[in-house]
């Protein structure tokens, strides 16, 4: 079946670093790609999305380019704030109307 | 974008009492809802697909008769955890869809932080 793979955490970087969050996916169809994040104690926010291949989602200054090839979709921001700090989850939506399928999510810890 | 909301944020009862969960979808209309649990430090795990006007599927695994879903209008969907016990403390999240068939996104309410003494 369908499943989504993202990178083990927690990851800690220093404010300004460079951020690469790693996911990638298993699917039979040709799925829409999400990044949500999750602040502590709050319900999910969509980051970015794709719905097709190469398609790029950006948003606040975070990237994710849907590559068909290598069945990935990985997370980057060139330069992380300390608000940053959070959990990240990749998910996939296989078709309309069906739940989406997250991977077990990623920890950011960004410190000044 | 979309607003999904959740009501109440926070509830704390006693064991063997039930509690009712509302999630609503603000701005648009969604004839399936999806409701999620999250443990602590962990991925969401879905526990069912609320449907309006027909009966809620339950993933397996998920009691339907402990945890009852009513989807009342386009709007609201409603789960009810029924004769709450401790280990069914945790963090109730519900989604729903929106967009066109192709673009749908899942917008996500802010979650419910059930604790049962």
């Amino acid at each position: 079946g369908d499943s989504v793979t993202q990178m083990e955490g927690p990851v800690t970087l220093s404010e300004e670093a460079f951020l690469t969050i790693n996911c990638t996916y298993t699917a039979t169809g040709y799925p829409s790609l999400f990044w949500y994040v999750q602040y502590p104690g709050e319900g999910l926010q969509l980051l970015l999305k794709a719905t097709k291949a190469d398609d790029k989602g950006s948003n606040k200054g975070f990237e994710a380019t849907y590559r068909k090839e290598t069945t990935s979709f990985h997370l980057e921001k060139g330069s992380v704030q300390v608000s940053d700090s959070a959990v990240y989850f990749c998910a996939l939506g296989a078709q309309a109307g069906t739940a989406l399928i997250f991977g077990k999510g990623t920890t950011l810890s960004v410190s000044s | 974008g979309a607003v999904v909301s959740q009501h109440p944020s926070w509830v704390i009862c006693k064991s063997g009492t039930s509690v009712k969960i509302e999630c609503r979808s603000l701005d648009f209309q969604a004839t399936t809802m999806f409701w999620y649990r999250q443990f602590p430090k962990q991925s969401l795990m879905l526990m069912a697909t609320s449907n309006e006007g027909s009966k809620a599927t339950y993933e397996q695994g998920v009691e339907k008769d402990k945890f009852l879903i009513n989807h009342a209008s386009l709007t609201l969907s409603t789960l009810t955890v029924t004769s709450a016990h401790p280990e069914d403390s945790s963090f109730y999240i519900c989604s729903a869809p929106q967009g066109p068939h192709n673009g749908e996104t899942q917008y996500f309410g802010p979650g419910t932080r059930l604790l049962v003494l």
